[in-house]
This record gives C-alpha cells, sequence and structure tokens, in this order.
C-alpha cells in the first residue's frame, strides 16, 4: 500500500523554529511536495524536492532523503499567520497527500 | 489569470440523493484531480482525468464517478449520498508533468453535508 507518515499536531512559539517531518511508503516515487491550508482555505503549494538535500524559500526550507523515505519542512521565525495545516505530498503518477499537521503558534 | 473555479460552494442534500459538482482549472492545465477531505483523514484521492480520461482512480466506492470535458472542464458525480460523504471536496488542476515539479492548484471546494 501508499502511505505518508506526519504528526498530527505541533505546537510552537512565535519567532521560533519549527520542523515538520513526513515519512513515507508509496509505490512510485518522483518527488515530496508541501502545501499549506488555512482554516476555511484551499491548500497552496509551498516547496517541491525532486532530489536529496535541502531546498530553501524564503523563512521555509524543506527537506528530502530520497533513501530514507523521508523529508521534512522547517519554518522559521514563525509568525503568528504561520498557524495553519501542513500537507507533505508525494508525487506518483499521482499526487498522494498526508493526513496534515495542524501547526499552532503561541504568542 | 483566473484560479481554479469550483461550483457550488455548499451544498445540503438528503441520504440516497444524488449530486454533481463542477470545477473549472486553470486555463491551460489539462489535468483535473479530485480530493475528499474530512477532519482527521487529510485529503483522499478519489480520480485524476486528463485529457477527457481517466488516468488515475483511488479507492472509493462505484458510486463516486467523474468526467472530464474537451475544454478540461470536470464534473464529479456522487450517487447515493451517504452520511459519511458528507466532506470538503477539492479539485485541483496541473499541467500534469509528472516526472518533475507538478505543483497543484487548488479550488476552494464544495462542502457537501448529507443530512
Amino acid at each position: 500500500g501508499q502511505s505518508l507518515e506526519q504528526p498530527s499536531e505541533v505546537t510552537a512559539v512565535e519567532g521560533a523554529i519549527v520542523q515538520i517531518n513526513c515519512t513515507y511508503q508509496t509505490s512510485g516515487f518522483y518527488g515530496l511536495s508541501w502545501y499549506q491550508q488555512h482554516d476555511g482555505g484551499a491548500p497552496t503549494f509551498l516547496s517541491y524536492n525532486g532530489l536529496d538535500g535541502l531546498e530553501e524559500t524564503g523563512r521555509f526550507s524543506s527537506f528530502l532523503s530520497r533513501s530514507d523515505s523521508y523529508g521534512y519542512l522547517l519554518l522559521q521565525e514563525l509568525q503568528m499567520k504561520d498557524s495553519a495545516s501542513y500537507f507533505c505530498a508525494v508525487l506518483d503518477d499521482k499526487i498522494i497527500f498526508g493526513k496534515g499537521t495542524r501547526l499552532h503558534i503561541l504568542p | 489569470k483566473a484560479g481554479v473555479t469550483q461550483t457550488p460552494r455548499y451544498l445540503i442534500k438528503t441520504r440516497g440523493q444524488q449530486v454533481t459538482l463542477s470545477c473549472s482549472p486553470i486555463s491551460g492545465h489539462r489535468s483535473v484531480s479530485w480530493y475528499q477531505q474530512t477532519p482527521g483523514q487529510g485529503l483522499q484521492f478519489l480520480f485524476e482525468y486528463f485529457s477527457e480520461t481517466q488516468r488515475n482512480k483511488g479507492n472509493f466506492p462505484g458510486r463516486f464517478s467523474g468526467r472530464q470535458f474537451s475544454n478540461s472542464r470536470s464534473e464529479m458525480n456522487v450517487s447515493t449520498l451517504e452520511l459519511g460523504d458528507s466532506a470538503l471536496y477539492l479539485c485541483a488542476s496541473s499541467l500534469a508533468t509528472f516526472g518533475g515539479n507538478t505543483e497543484a492548484f487548488f479550488g476552494q471546494g464544495t462542502r457537501l453535508t448529507v443530512v
């Protein structure tokens, strides 16, 4: 079967750094993406890793290790507006999403 | 350019009825995927259409079906609605160049409530 595992909830303090992990087991694999979804909103694309290593986009970075079937999203200098759900997604011949991690940010 | 448009935004149906949801993708995008989102279950893949053909299908019963028209607009249909079908149904369009970075653009979804 195909599965993606990520923590259901993470809590962090405003201004801090938080890492959201994702492990996957899929029949095929092209790359790992991350999406953000605010309450009542649509998921929006954050990043994509097709090769091993770190990709940085402003305050957000994403890492992939294909040999470990593992990736993470790193959010730095957390702001209250970062409170949302974050989904990792595997690109196979379709996009398969994890169940999402709810990020709570404390002032 | 216009984003992904889903209609209607909200829908209330009675158990046993059938429903049709519509999705207009971003201009030039030929792939449309449908997802069901329920609390705690993330986005569960329903099916994907590309150039009017169903290219992939998730693990949903046959009551869930879809189609895509020549202008890439897509519809999904759920027959004999059950209470458990209450969910947010999201449509995503993409250029569908699998093998590389395929960013999916989501619509705002249709909130279906079955009573």
